[in-house]
C-alpha cells in the first residue's frame, strides 16, 4: 500500500459525460501528479500540482482539469468524454516538487460506453 | 523521437533463473534519474529502483538491479531468482530537468515477464 488513495476504483459512464476522479496524496507530500494508462498511448503524464499550484503540464487535453485544494488533494475533471478517454487514470505523490520518488495510487479505471 | 526504448514486448523466464529487461534512453541533459515499476495485472505501479545520473555505482534492491551504462544510455533492469510473482509489466522511466522545477516522469512501452514454474 502505497498510502496514495483514489475514488472511485472502478467508473461506466457515456459518451459526452463528466466526471471526477479524485486523489488523495500520502500524508505529507505535497506534489501530486496524474497519469493517464491507455491501449494506445501507454501511460502518459497529465499534469502535475505543488502545494495547490500547477507546476507541469503533460499531454492534457482541453476537456481535462484539474486542482489540488488547500488539503492537498486532487481532483481531475474529464468532461465531453469520447470513448478514446477509456483509460487507468493514476495519481502519484511525492514530497516535495523535486522528490526522487514517487508514489502511485491504486488507480481510477474509467470505460466510456 | 522516443525518450525511453523498451525492445521487448514480452519475456519468458524459468523460475529461479535471472532475467535482464532492456531500457535504452535518449536525454541530453546531464542530470537525470531512472526509474523501474512493476505493473501486476491487479494495477498498481509499483517502484523497484532508482538509478541518477551521477551515481558511480549501479543501484541495486534485493533481487533487483540496474545495469547503468551512460554511453550507450542503457538502463537494464536484472532479477536474479525469479519467483512466480515477478509475472507483471515492468516499466522503464526517466525523469529530466524541466524549466522551473517540474519533474514528471517518461514511461517506456512496457515489458510483459512472465516466470515459468
Amino acid at each position: 500500500d502505497s498510502g496514495v488513495t483514489q475514488t472511485p476504483k472502478h467508473l461506466i459512464t457515456a459518451t459526452g459525460q463528466r466526471v471526477t476522479l479524485r486523489c488523495s496524496p500520502r500524508s505529507g507530500d505535497l506534489s501530486v501528479y496524474w497519469y493517464q494508462q491507455s491501449l494506445d498511448q501507454g501511460l502518459q503524464f497529465l499534469i502535475q500540482y505543488y502545494n495547490g499550484e500547477e507546476r507541469a503540464k503533460g499531454n492534457i487535453l482541453e476537456r481535462f482539469s484539474a486542482q489540488q485544494f488547500p488539503d492537498l488533494h486532487s481532483e481531475l475533471n474529464l468532461s465531453s468524454l469520447e470513448l478514446g478517454d477509456s483509460a487507468l487514470y493514476f495519481c502519484a505523490s511525492s514530497v516535495g516538487q523535486t522528490s526522487r520518488e514517487q508514489y502511485f495510487g491504486p488507480g481510477t479505471r474509467l470505460t466510456v460506453t | 523521437a522516443q525518450k525511453i526504448t523498451q525492445t521487448q514486448p514480452g519475456m519468458f523466464v524459468q523460475e529461479k533463473e535471472a532475467v535482464t529487461l532492456d531500457c535504452t534512453y535518449d536525454t541530453s541533459d546531464q542530470s537525470y534519474g531512472l526509474f523501474w515499476y512493476k505493473q501486476p495485472s491487479s494495477g498498481e505501479m509499483i517502484f523497484l529502483i532508482y538509478q541518477g545520473s551521477y551515481d558511480e555505482q549501479n543501484a541495486t534492491e534485493g533481487r533487483y538491479s540496474l545495469n547503468f551504462q551512460k554511453a550507450r544510455k542503457s538502463a537494464n533492469l536484472v532479477i536474479s531468482a525469479s519467483q512466480l510473482g515477478d509475472s507483471a509489466m515492468y516499466f522503464c522511466a526517466m525523469r529530466e530537468p524541466l524549466s522551473g522545477s517540474a519533474r514528471q516522469l517518461t514511461f517506456g512501452s512496457g515489458t510483459q515477464l512472465t516466470v515459468l514454474p
